[in-house]
């Protein structure tokens, strides 16, 4: 079954302590980006990547990193997690970034900073 | 300041009635997608529309995209509970093809 997957669903954790939120897919897609979901603010692109070893800053990407050694992976990493990044994450990809194709999301996770 | 907007914010109505979703933008957009989103999911694509003053219906959803590609509708008739959901809009630039330019979304709510 194609599908994008996510680890973990959900995480309540302390400010400051590095975690790394895991996004896999098997659908060979290029295009893999990172959102986050506020209410009242829809999807904000945090990172994206076009393909291994590329990848650029969306529209919100401070005290966030990534990594595309692989096709399939695109982890996102929050070094020093603070409250403010209190939100829904979601993992897309799409066979190319350019113009109609669908994105394909995970099923989200949900990042609690206390 | 959100480059797409979308109106309604929430719309609650009854089983049966008809909506119209709006999607606005001052900007001129290649494509234009459609997205529903269920509680503990990610979107789901519905529909991209590509062309000025295309016309794609789904069922009972007939989306449009502006003659000048600034804005598109989404309109469902007979509105059933199933159709519950967040709809977001999402679209890209002319002058980027890689980035998606994304709505807040419309919430609705159909009671049986």
């Amino acid at each position: 079954e194609a599908q994008v997957t996510q680890n973990p669903r959900y995480l309540i954790t302390v400010t400051g302590k590095k975690l790394t939120v895991t996004c896999s897919q098997n659908m060979n897609h290029e295009y893999m980006s990172w959102y986050r979901q506020d209410p009242g603010l829809g999807l904000r692109q945090i990172y994206y990547s076009m393909n291994v070893e590329v990848t650029d800053k969306g529209d919100v990407p401070e005290g966030y990193k990534v990594s595309r050694k692989e096709k399939r992976n695109f982890p996102l990493i929050l070094e020093s997690p603070s409250p403010n990044q209190t939100s829904l994450y979601f993992c897309a990809s799409s066979s190319r970034g350019q113009a109609n194709q669908p994105q394909h999301f995970g099923d989200g996770t949900r990042l609690s900073i206390l | 300041t959100q480059l797409l907007e979308q109106s309604p914010q929430f719309l609650s109505i009854q089983e049966g009635e008809n909506l119209t979703v709006y999607c606005n933008s001052s900007s001129v957009f290649s494509s234009l997608q459609w997205y529903r989103q269920e509680p503990g999911e990610g979107p789901v694509l519905l529909v991209t529309v590509v062309t000025g003053g295309e016309v794609k219906k789904l069922k009972r959803l007939t989306f449009q995209f502006g003659d000048a590609r600034k804005d598109s509708s989404l309109h469902i008739t007979a509105a059933q509970p199933g159709d519950t959901g967040l709809y977001l809009c999402a679209g890209h630039r002319v002058d980027s093809n890689y980035q998606l330019i994304w709505g807040a979304g419309t919430k609705l709510i159909i009671k049986p």
